[in-house]
């Protein structure tokens, strides 16, 4: 039972525009969300988290969305670089940032390729 | 920003033998330490959780007595599979968090079992 899903297994964008990737959900008690971004032979790096009292939050170049009627949160990259070409894993936990970034429930991941 | 350094990176023995992996955080206080591993094309998945100086905490269907996690000080866990086999090879991600900090990622093990 895949609770998080990333339903696209690669995406590629020219640089310069907008990178937009996207997670599904099904459990209703997902109350935090992060994105993390993974090189070949690296470990992931967080990104970006939002907390479902929100509904958008953004960081530079990076801004994710929640839908929380639709289970459904987005990462936009703008404007997309060369080295934002990596995996993309979206993950949710319950019970908020502090105890829920106990436990984490990660997507598939989106190979994400920026074209130069 | 945090560092969480995991050794071995690569890691390739015979079946029975058992192996052992090092998560360790290197400029913060880890307050939980958690275990994954992920199969090719596949997502992330938790297989257990450990405090400092407490027991892990397992995910369903994970052996506690295949995968033995240690956490015996705030900046070191390991994970040992115990007589490995090929069914085990995988790739083998730690993190780490203090309070109110997200997990920050070990660079991953990968174990293959011949």
């Amino acid at each position: 039972d895949q609770q998080v899903k990333q339903n696209s297994p690669s995406l590629s964008v020219q640089e310069g525009r907008i990178s937009i990737l996207n997670c599904d959900y099904t459990n209703s008690m997902f109350d935090y969300f992060l994105w993390y971004k993974k090189y070949p032979a690296e470990g992931p790096t967080f990104l970006i988290s939002i907390s479902s009292i929100k509904d958008k939050n953004e960081d530079g170049r990076f801004t994710v969305f929640l839908n929380k009627s639709a289970k459904h949160l987005s990462l936009h990259i703008v404007p997309s670089q060369p080295g934002d070409s990596a995996v993309y894993f979206c993950a949710a936990s319950a019970l908020g940032p502090i105890q829920g970034a106990q436990k984490l429930v990660f997507g598939q991941g989106t190979r994400l390729t920026i074209n130069p | 920003g945090a560092v969480v350094s995991q050794h071995p990176s690569w890691v390739i023995c015979k079946s029975g033998t058992s192996v052992k992996i090092e998560c360790r955080s290197l400029d913060f206080q880890a307050t939980t330490m958690f275990w994954y591993r992920q199969f090719p094309k596949q997502s992330l998945m938790l297989m257990a959780t450990s405090n400092e100086g407490s027991k892990a905490t397992y995910e369903q269907g994970v052996e506690k007595d295949k995968f033995l996690i240690n956490h015996a000080s705030l900046t070191l866990s390991t994970l040992t599979v115990t007589s490995a086999h090929p069914e085990d090879s995988s790739f083998y991600i730690c993190s780490a968090r203090d309070e109110n900090q997200p997990q920050h990622f070990g660079d991953g093990t990968r174990l293959s079992i011949l």
